[in-house]
């Protein structure tokens, strides 16, 4: 079954807005990872945040972690065009695990 | 540095066929692998993954199997496709437990 749930499903907004993205999980994780993929393409790394952290920054992008609520958010600050892809959470489970498991992820469309 | 190939990019495949996809992973050693499928505009569902040579893990019971004949190659295979069996085949890569994927840029498979 899917650890992850994104929040939005789709998202549109104008290029300069900002984009927040949610994700919620439903066990103990040991990290939380957010990626990107552009239609037809394979899944590129954005950020990984542990779980003992709360947030993390890299360049536009800011990631929250609240382990209480079980979720996280992302957000993209002054998008552009070349920011439409979708988005997607994905978890490792405390414990160890190899597995990565991604949620259905938000279609993000940035218009110019 | 290291890299992922996955092929063939395209495949229409009749129901009934077999099917071979194969991954490899250059500039590492002892990577764990994956396999992933995407149903049109949805997420991530993961097949397989292997630790190591000749050790596959399941996650779905399905018309597929896995193989991992070398250190950094994982196979994908089926002896008889289905119509459900199509979709978006990614192939992935990473260095431990819990630590961020790489991911091939994918096999777009239609079963007619």
């Amino acid at each position: 079954s899917q650890q992850g749930e994104e929040d939005p499903q789709a998202l549109s907004i104008q290029e300069g807005e900002n984009a927040t993205m949610n994700c919620s999980y439903k066990t103990s994780i040991n990290n939380l990872q957010w990626y990107r993929q552009n239609s037809g393409r394979g899944l590129v790394h954005l950020i990984l945040i542990r779980s003992n952290e709360r947030e993390k920054h890299s360049g536009r992008l800011r990631v929250t972690l609240d382990t209480s609520k079980k979720s996280s958010s992302l957000l993209i600050t002054a998008s552009r065009a070349a920011d439409t892809a979708s988005y997607f959470c994905a978890t490792v489970a405390q414990g160890g695990s190899e597995k990565l498991v991604f949620g259905k992820g938000t279609k993000l469309t940035v218009n110019p | 540095s290291q890299t992922i190939h996955q092929w063939p990019a395209t495949l229409v495949q009749p129901v009934g066929s077999p099917l071979s996809l194969e991954c490899t992973v250059e500039g590492t050693s002892n990577p764990n692998l994956y396999w992933y499928r995407q149903a049109a505009g949805r997420g991530l569902q993961l097949l397989f993954y292997s630790v190591g040579i000749g050790q596959i893990s399941s996650e779905v019971p399905q018309n597929l199997s896995a193989s991992r004949p070398q250190d950094r190659q994982f196979i994908l295979s089926s002896k008889k496709l289905l119509l459900s069996d199509s979709g978006f085949y990614l192939c992935a890569w990473t260095a431990g437990i819990s630590e961020k994927l790489f991911f091939g840029s994918g096999t777009q498979l239609s079963v007619l």
